[in-house]
């Protein structure tokens, strides 16, 4: 029973555009949500996280959004570039837990 | 700051062969994770430890996978016997707690043939 999911496997973007990543997540316990970008060959890096106690949180290009009562989150990023072409994780973790759920993941493809 | 070191960057076996998976966490950190991505499922947490202690090791999927954190600077997987089905990306991470988030290693790639 996958907690958190990405629905899409892929997307593709114009370069310049607005990228929306979704993410959906079902345990209600999660209060504690990020991001992680993926190059291929690399680990996961962390880009931006969000508590439950907002419903948005920006860090330049890059701004998540939380949906608390829909159980959703996204990342916009804008404007998108082609370095941004990697694979995003959404992740999430419970009250009092200092384990991370993820999602499969989204490979992003920011076309010149 | 050197980040999360994973060794070996790759590793290929024959089934029925011990193999073992190294990590140093980032100093200062107090929590150490190892995780394993497949196409399958994604990337799934099989045991953490805080302070060298193991936690949480549900995520272990068999009595053939063990951990260990002797130090604070080292820890290691260990699979025996190991089975094709345990090809994976193996990933290390470590984090400070409290919310902070997680700095993976580069991974270890193993192939059981």
């Amino acid at each position: 029973d996958q907690q958190v999911k990405q629905n899409s496997p892929s997307l593709s973007v114009q370069e310049g555009r607005i990228s929306i990543l979704n993410c959906d997540y079902t345990n209600s316990m999660f209060d504690y949500f990020l991001w992680y970008k993926k190059y291929p060959a690399e680990g996961p890096t962390f880009l931006i996280s969000i508590s439950s106690i907002k419903d948005k949180n920006e860090d330049g290009r890059f701004t998540v959004f939380l949906n608390k009562s829909a159980k959703h989150l996204s990342l916009h990023i804008v404007p998108s570039q082609p370095g941004d072409s990697a694979v995003y994780f959404c992740a999430a973790s419970a009250v009092g837990s200092y384990q991370l759920t993820f999602g499969k993941g989204t490979k992003l493809s920011v076309i010149p | 700051d050197a980040g999360v070191i994973q060794s070996p960057r790759h590793e290929v076996t024959e089934m029925g062969q011990e193999v073992t998976l190294r990590c140093k966490p980032i100093s200062g950190h107090d929590y150490l994770f190892w995780y394993r991505q497949t196409m399958m499922r994604g990337l799934e947490l099989l045991i953490y430890f805080n302070n060298n202690v193991p936690i949480d090791d549900s995520g272990m999927p068999e009595d053939r996978f063990s951990a260990k954190m002797p130090n604070a600077s080292f820890s290691t997987l260990k699979i025996q016997p190991s089975e094709p089905r345990d090809s994976a990306v193996y990933f290390c991470a470590s984090s400070q707690g409290n919310n902070s988030p997680l700095h993976f290693g580069n991974g270890t790639r193993l192939t059981v043939t």
